[in-house]
């Protein structure tokens, strides 16, 4: 079965630009989060999302991130304006309910110039 | 105090040996355990899992959990350096949440 999947695995652009992150979730999976990893805060979660709805995106750090899932196969993280501290290792996982294990894209390596 | 607490580490272990992995949670309520290995610039991927207090093996690697300590672990037996990575330690909380440690670098050195 296809794992969790994830475009692009790396993504350089300047400060100021728009950047689209994307996640396929594997099928059947309800839950979807989004999580960042750097290697001073370690992997904290921006949002998750259960049969396509946002349950808790306190962890966005600001308006400038938006997420959406627009149906059970896909969802986007959005960084307007981007800023060279968002640069991080971008991470999608999913699972299929809370005590099951979440499985983890490939990641997205963005780099903020 | 975080969710999850892991040490850092490094821990270094001699290949062969058993290399010892320990995490402590806060959330009485939490169900369910999990181990992650993280090789250097790849994604977490699952090792472990384990929902009742007690053992359990899965080939070199055994999960430890009791609950009333709030205590996990993982035992890595016969330590290859094929193993060294990060080790990601994580819980589940409110909702589908899951709280994760800030891992623990093992090294084996061969």
């Amino acid at each position: 079965d296809a794992g969790v999947i994830q475009s692009p695995r790396h993504e350089v652009t300047e400060m100021g630009q728009e950047v689209t992150l994307r996640c396929k979730p594997i099928s059947g999976h309800n839950s979807l989060f989004w999580y960042r990893q750097t290697m001073m805060r370690g992997l904290e979660l921006l949002i998750y999302f259960n049969n396509n709805v946002p349950i808790d995106d306190s962890g966005m750090p600001e308006d400038r991130f938006s997420a959406k899932m627009p149906n059970a196969s896909f969802s986007t993280l959005k960084i307007q304006p981007s800023e060279p501290r968002d640069s991080a290792v971008y991470f999608c996982a999913s699972n299929t309910d809370a005590n099951q294990p979440q499985h983890f894209g490939d990641g997205t390596r963005l780099s903020i110039l | 105090q975080k969710e999850v607490e892991q040490n850092s580490g490094p821990l270094s272990v001699p290949e062969g040996a058993i290399a010892s992995l320990n995490c402590t949670y806060s959330d009485r309520g939490s169900q369910s355990f999990f181990w992650y290995r993280q090789y250097s610039g790849k994604s977490p991927e699952l090792i472990m899992s384990i929902y009742s207090n007690g053992d359990k093996e899965d080939g070199r690697f055994t999960a430890q959990l009791n609950k009333a300590s709030q205590y996990v672990s993982l035992l890595i037996r016969d330590s290859q350096p094929s193993d060294s990575a990060t080790y990601l330690c994580a819980v589940n909380g409110p909702g589908n949440q899951f709280y994760f440690g800030t891992g623990t670098s093992l090294t084996v050195i061969p």
